[in-house]
């Protein structure tokens, strides 16, 4: 079964600041991973999309990589805005079957 | 841009009561799914549905538990007999394929069980 790990849980930060979440996943057999952006009570949103052949995906500040053999995604946001802060997740589609393997998520704040 | 919605935003109910969740997925989508969020847990996966039947199934996803697509646009998830461990946030989420490019997510429907 696919575990999906985020670290840290929870996150604080300045305003202005660069600063990397990270996603972990066991079984590297992935089709594609998505990290999403939720708001306390809200849906998710979907930031950017990693198909299992690329390597990184670029949205604005946002910039997330993929390392598939070692079951690693980072989501790099550049120059934080209080606007950022929320819940962030990162969930993973294996190769076979069609469910979204969720994260815990990491809880951002950005202090202005 | 084409999105998801769901109604109703939050429902109340008592224990021992079916709901009704309903959801509205993108129109030229085929695959349709519903998850479920209990509060502080993560997005746990419940069903996906495809050409009128279901193609994908958690163990969460019990008897208790049923999909239909009533028409050509509503997608529902039926829970029978509520229990207090079925509140939480509900989401649909519909794919123009599967595997597919991403999922799209509606805002989601709270449950709560009393």
């Amino acid at each position: 079964k696919q575990e999906v790990t985020q670290i840290p849980a929870a996150l604080s930060v300045p305003e202005g600041e660069n600063l990397v979440l990270n996603c972990s996943f066991t079984d590297s057999a992935i089709y594609n991973l998505q990290w999403f952006r939720q708001d306390p009570g809200k849906g998710l949103t979907s930031l950017l999309l990693i198909q299992s052949s690329q390597r990184e995906q670029t949205s604005g500040r946002l910039n997330a990589s993929l390392d598939k053999s070692s079951g690693r995604s980072t989501l790099y946001i550049a120059a934080s805005q209080p606007g950022d802060s929320a819940t962030y997740l990162c969930a993973v589609r294996l190769d076979t079957g069609n469910q979204f393997y969720f994260g815990t998520g990491t809880s951002l704040t950005v202090i202005p | 841009e084409p999105e998801v919605t769901q109604t109703p935003s939050h429902q109340v109910t008592q224990m021992g009561q079916e709901v009704i969740l309903r959801c509205v997925p993108i129109s030229n989508h085929l695959y349709f799914y519903w998850y479920r969020q209990i509060l502080g847990q993560k997005v746990e996966f419940l069903v996906s549905f495809y050409n009128n039947e279901i193609s994908e199934k958690s163990e969460i996803f019990d008897d208790q538990f049923s999909v239909e697509r009533p028409d050509g646009s509503n997608f529902t998830l039926k829970i029978r007999s509520t229990k207090l461990e079925d509140s939480a946030m509900y989401f649909c989420a519909s794919s123009e394929s599967s595997p597919a490019p991403g999922g799209y997510f509606g805002p989601g429907t709270r449950l709560t069980v009393t």
